[in-house]
């Protein structure tokens, strides 16, 4: 059965901190995986990545995929109390259904002042 | 660019009744798919339309319904609620051939009692 895993489930940091937010997958035929950020209702799309090795960032943000080892991290450096929310990541395969979106749990991320 | 608009923003429902929730796509999109998210995990893919036909399901069980309209708007429908059901219904919008980055519109949250 496919599966997204998420690590941690939770984690408390101070303004300034760096975090690294983790995702690991096994899915067959393996298509793209994307990151969002859910802070209320409405996930916000990231990051979306394909090939292994190229980082993509954006500000602060930044994303790596390793398709050899099934895995991505998200890395977001000097955290502000903005960043608190709820980051998901998704994989899209295409076994059953076409461009389905098979997403973690989330990791659940507060930023103290 | 006019984003995901979904509707109603919050729902009450009693056990065995029926709902039918609304989304518009974000202007220039043709693919809808529609996910349930229950309180502390990751989103769940229900359904997804393209061309006004359903175009790959998840692991739902038929009283969960679709259609999407020539303006490739949506509604989700649901049948014989159970208290299950309770949860955010997320609706995202993609255009085919565009990359497949999925936008989310805010959510409907549905509630059986």
């Amino acid at each position: 059965e496919d599966k997204v895993v998420q690590s941690p489930l939770s984690l408390v940091v101070h303004e300034g901190d760096t975090v690294t937010l983790n995702c690991s997958y096994e899915v067959t035929n393996f298509r793209s995986l994307l990151w969002y950020k859910q802070e209320k209702k409405a996930p916000t799309f990231l990051f979306m990545l394909t090939s292994s090795g190229i980082e993509k960032k954006s500000g602060r943000l930044s994303s790596i995929l390793d398709k050899k080892e099934l895995f991505s991290i998200l890395n977001i450096t000097a955290t502000q109390t903005g960043d608190s929310a709820i980051y998901l990541c998704a994989v899209e395969a295409r076994v059953r259904s076409q461009g389905n979106l098979i997403f973690g749990k989330g990791t659940k991320l507060s930023v103290k002042p | 660019e006019t984003g995901v608009t979904q509707s109603p923003t919050h729902l009450i429902k009693t056990r065995g009744q029926q709902v039918t929730l609304r989304c518009s796509s974000q202007s220039g999109h043709n693919t809808v798919s529609w996910y349930q998210q229950a309180l502390g995990q990751g989103p769940q893919f229900i359904f997804q339309y393209y061309r006004e036909e359903e175009n790959g399901r998840g692991n739902f069980p038929p009283r969960f319904s679709g259609l999407q309209f020539p303006n490739y708007s949506s509604e989700l429908n649901v049948n014989a609620l159970e208290l299950d059901d309770s949860a955010l219904y997320l609706c995202a919008s993609s255009r085919v051939g565009g990359g497949n980055e999925q936008f989310f519109g805010p959510g409907t949250r549905l509630t059986v009692l």
